[in-house]
């Protein structure tokens, strides 16, 4: 079993919509989460942090639900510029390791 | 704006050549990563440095070394490329423990 899952897609939405991902840890000791962004051939960038009372940030809302070692990033009004992979990155309990899923492709259509 | 730099970003080497990539952040981060990135694996860690000198091995460790001897410089060796060490590989840097990472726009290594 991967220590990181994620649904590689593609969701193809149109602009608009509201879409959701999630991402499923196997690490109970994790103590941090994130969610990066990767354009289509660029370097990944953090898109932000999940922390464990959730997160907003503008258009996008992060949770954690630590029972069920899962993760997910809510994007409301989907933009055509969101197009990109997602990736969903989880600590090695305290250590400076980050493991990085693989991915959620998103599409968005005009 | 934090920078990370990666001395090339396409490379062509034949099998057995020593392949050296480098990696320099401008933002005196304490913490460098290098990783590589391969379709339906994501990012997997090969090795990181939380300081000069220093060096702990990743996930996929093995056929690779590295080198710090500068804060601000962190090299990836392929002692003897294999064509299964063709991929995009990425270096990344953090001020500290577990604060973002930012990476660097990668290289993509092929080796026939």
């Amino acid at each position: 079993r991967k220590e990181v899952e994620q649904d590689p897609g593609p969701f193809n939405v149109p602009e608009g919509a509201t879409v959701a991902f999630n991402c499923t840890y196997s690490n109970s000791a994790s103590q941090s989460f994130f969610w990066y962004r990767q354009d289509c051939r660029k370097e990944p960038k953090l898109l932000m942090s999940v922390y464990s009372s959730g997160n907003e940030d503008g258009r996008f809302t992060a949770q954690l639900n630590r029972a069920s070692q899962y993760i997910s990033l809510l994007i409301r009004d989907s933009k055509l510029s969101d197009s990109a992979t997602y990736l969903c990155v989880v600590s090695v309990d305290s250590s400076y390791k980050l493991i990085f899923g693989s991915g959620t492709r998103l599409l968005v259509r005009p | 704006d934090v920078k990370v730099t990666q001395s090339s970003r396409y490379l062509v080497k034949r099998t057995g050549e020593k392949v050296f990539l480098e990696c320099v952040q401008d933002m005196d981060h304490e913490n460098m990563f290098w990783y590589r990135q391969d379709p339906g694996l994501g990012l997997r860690l090969i090795y990181f440095s939380y300081d000069v000198k220093m060096k702990e091995k990743g996930d996929i460790p093995e056929g690779y070394s590295v080198s710090r001897e500068k804060k601000e410089r962190f090299s990836l060796i392929l002692e003897s490329a294999s064509t299964n060490q063709t991929s995009m590989y990425l270096c990344a840097s953090s001020f500290a423990g577990l604060d973002e990472q930012y990476f660097g726009p990668g290289t993509r290594l092929t080796v026939t």
